[in-house]
């Protein structure tokens, strides 16, 4: 399917469990992010990346752990769950264009660590 | 870093208008975003201004005044499907934005 794509999109998980979250984009864009969203704080950034093996941290991203081995892919992991990282998590990319960097998100993935 | 703010809630009558405020601080500004996000659904983009003034898009529209670190997003004729959260976003010189918290718009029959 064209687009930006997330796997899974609902997980639930246990505390000190490691879980890996997928994005898989088709338009080979540059950019690729990790939002989190939580109520009150709206969207923020936990990683991002500007090209295949180039990655780099945001505003959130102890506990995370990015690879970016191919320009489609950019897995999030989770290296040891905790309950504070219940959360909805959005992948997103973007590429240069005249509307500047507009960003284009997945649908988003539900994890709820119990 | 940067501080964006936006009011938590708005409510208004279906066919009416509706003007979301944004203002911001930051340095290095390199344009404005705003996103539309229902319940359950990932945000999409409805708006970028970079330059001072008013874009219109259909029965939306967005103000920037980069001199004041402000920005609206103005919803005309409102339908029900308008229900939604807006989010203003902005960008710094590079490809990266940051977030406001977002105004949940309720639009009332």
């Amino acid at each position: 399917d064209a687009g930006i794509t997330q796997s899974p999109r609902y997980k639930i998980t246990e505390t000190g469990r490691q879980v890996t979250l997928m994005c898989h984009q088709t338009w080979s864009h540059s950019y690729m992010f990790w939002y989190r969203q939580d109520l009150g704080h709206g969207l923020r950034l936990i990683y991002y990346s500007a090209a295949a093996d180039i990655t780099d941290k945001g505003e959130v991203p102890d506990g995370y752990v990015v690879s970016r081995s191919k320009t489609e892919n950019f897995p999030l992991t989770l290296e040891s769950a905790t309950r504070s990282q219940t959360s909805v998590y959005f992948c997103a990319s973007s590429d240069r264009s005249l509307g500047g960097y507009e960003q284009f998100f997945g649908p988003g993935t539900r994890l709820t660590v119990l | 870093g940067q501080n964006i703010d936006q009011p938590t809630e708005m409510t208004a009558t279906e066919g009416a208008i509706v003007q979301i405020n944004c203002t911001y601080q930051t340095s290095g500004f390199n344009g404005l975003f705003w996103y539309q996000q229902h319940a359950g659904e990932a945000p999409t983009f409805l708006s970028y201004n970079v330059l001072d003034g008013l874009e219109e898009k259909g029965r939306f529209s967005s103000f920037l005044s980069r001199s004041k670190g402000y920005s609206y997003l103005l919803l005309k004729e409102l339908q029900m499907k308008d229900s939604a959260s807006y989010l203003c976003a902005v960008s710094k010189n590079d490809y990266k934005l940051s977030f406001g918290a977002g105004t949940t718009v309720t639009v009332r029959a």
